[in-house]
C-alpha cells in the first residue's frame, strides 16, 4: 500500500449534494492528520485537523478509522466555492518527521 | 503578520542559468520546507529545515541547494537549471518539527526552464 492514497476524482456534484472522500494511509503510528484544500492555481491551506476520531467545522466533518487505516471528509450541503482539490496528509509514525501529502482529490460543485 | 512570502511569483530561465527562489517567514517558526509540485505527482519534498543552521534532503534534493541562515529565511537555489525543473516551488513553514504540526504555504513560485 502507498503511503497515502486518494481517489483523484474528479467529482462532480450539483450544489446542495452531500460527498465524502476517503484518504487511506499506510503507517499505523500516525497520530494526527490534516486536510488541506488547495484552490486551482494557489497554495494549499489548511482545512482541518483530525486528532482522534473525528472533527466537524460547520458543513464540514472529518472522521478517522484506525482500524482500517484511513480519514474521511464529509461535505454537506456543498456550495460552489466548495470547488478546489483536497490534499489528505498524515505525519509519519512517531512524534517528529515530514508531513505525508497525498496528491488530493478534485471537486467540482456545477450550479 | 504577511505569513509566508515567496519571491518571485513567476520566472523564465534558459536552461543551464541558476537562480534563488526566496522564501521568507514571520511568525518565528521552527521548520520550514520546499516543495515542488508537478501535475499528477502532487507535492514532493526538496529539501527541509528543522532550524537554523540545519538543513537535510527531502524526496527530491537533485539540483537544488538550501541554506538556512537565519530563523526567517529558506532560499532554494537551482543550481543549472534543466526543462525537467519546470513546475510550481512551494515553500512552507510550521511551528515546530514535533507533531502536531500543521504547515504553512507560501504563494508559490512559477519556474519555467526552456
Amino acid at each position: 500500500r502507498k503511503e497515502v492514497e486518494q481517489d483523484p476524482g474528479p467529482f462532480n456534484v450539483p450544489e446542495g449534494a452531500t460527498v465524502a472522500f476517503n484518504c487511506t494511509y499506510s503507517n499505523s503510528a500516525s497520530q494526527s492528520f490534516f486536510w488541506y484544500r488547495q484552490d486551482c492555481r494557489k497554495e494549499p491551506k489548511l482545512l482541518m485537523s483530525v486528532y482522534s476520531s473525528g472533527n466537524e467545522d460547520g458543513r464540514f466533518t472529518a472522521q478517522l478509522n484506525r482500524a482500517s487505516q484511513y480519514i474521511s471528509l464529509l461535505i454537506r450541503d456543498s456550495k460552489l466555492s466548495d470547488s478546489a482539490t483536497y490534499l489528505c496528509v498524515v505525519p509519519p509514525g512517531g512524534s517528529q518527521g515530514n508531513l505525508i501529502f497525498g496528491k488530493g482529490t478534485k471537486l467540482s460543485v456545477k450550479p | 503578520n504577511a505569513g509566508v512570502t515567496q519571491t518571485p511569483k513567476f520566472q523564465v530561465l534558459k536552461t543551464g542559468q541558476s537562480m534563488t527562489l526566496q522564501c521568507a517567514q514571520d511568525m518565528n517558526h521552527e521548520y520550514m520546507s520546499w516543495y515542488r509540485q508537478d501535475p499528477g505527482m502532487g507535492l514532493r519534498l526538496i529539501h527541509y529545515s528543522v532550524g537554523a543552521g540545519i538543513t537535510d534532503q527531502g524526496e527530491v534534493p537533485n539540483g537544488y541547494n538550501v541554506s538556512r541562515s537565519t530563523t526567517e529565511d529558506f532560499p532554494l537555489r537551482l543550481l543549472s537549471a534543466a526543462p525537467s525543473q519546470t513546475s510550481v516551488y512551494f515553500c512552507a513553514s510550521s511551528r515546530s518539527y514535533r507533531a502536531p504540526y500543521e504547515q504553512y504555504f507560501g504563494p508559490g513560485t512559477r519556474l519555467t526552464v526552456t
